[in-house]
């Protein structure tokens, strides 16, 4: 099984700055790597998928990059609907796994 | 509007068995694989089973392996997962997702989940 893990756990950031949130996979997953976004009582919402393409709808603010084992997911300016929780999902191999979340909050 | 609706989730005995249901709407259900996606109280998210889009394929985490299964009826546009020999570490939100692309797992619709409680 693949690992992902995801640091910081929690990330105090103020609107306006930039966020920048870690995920490493235990072995490669190519680019097959998923960001998704959740806020509390709320469903998953995908942010971006093959470790850099925006999903439908997901504001220019938001960017992916990295492959094999490292990837990161950039917030250029938060704005205050951005604190959430977000994960990363690998696809590349079954099982699915996802990392253990960072939470994003207000400083 | 593309729409996952999922139901079924009770309190229930160690021991016991429960089937989830995800009814899917505004979209070519058959034409897609599904997955369901847990999360225990507080805790992150945790993939359980996917189906593929003509039911012939399976896949499910070690954890529900042999205890859980998952089915698909594509008259009636919705997915199941049947649980049985239920733990109480099954206790958790169970989100039914549709994948974007058959040919990559990850997930561009989610459902609000329906609660599972595992408990004497």
């Amino acid at each position: 099984e693949i690992v992902m893990t995801q640091s910081p756990a929690t990330l105090s950031v103020s609107p306006g700055e930039r966020a920048t949130l870690s995920c490493r996979a235990s072995q490669s997953v190519t680019s097959n790597l998923a960001w998704y976004q959740q806020k509390p009582g709320q469903a998953p919402r995908l942010l971006i998928y093959g470790a850099s393409t925006r999903a439908t709808g997901i504001p220019v603010r938001f960017s992916g990059s990295g492959s094999g084992t490292e990837f990161t997911l950039t917030i250029s300016s938060l704005q205050s609907e951005d604190f959430a929780v977000y994960y990363c999902q690998q696809y590349n191999n079954w099982p699915l796994t996802f990392g253990g979340g960072t939470k994003v909050e207000i400083k | 509007e593309v729409q996952l609706l999922e139901s079924g989730g009770d309190l229930v005995q160690p021991g016991g068995s429960l089937r989830l249901s995800c009814a899917a709407s505004g979209f070519t259900f058959s034409s897609y694989a599904m997955s369901w996606v847990r999360q225990a109280p507080g805790k992150g998210l945790e993939w359980v089973s996917s189906i593929s889009a003509g039911g012939g394929y399976e896949h499910h985490a070690d954890s529900v392996k042999g205890r859980f299964t998952i089915s698909r009826d594509k008259a009636k546009n919705t997915v199941y997962l049947q649980m049985n020999s239920l733990r109480a570490e099954d206790t958790a939100v169970y989100h039914c997702a549709k994948v974007l692309d058959n040919d990559y797992s990850f997930f561009d619709i989610w459902g609000q989940g329906t609660m599972v409680t595992v408990s004497s």
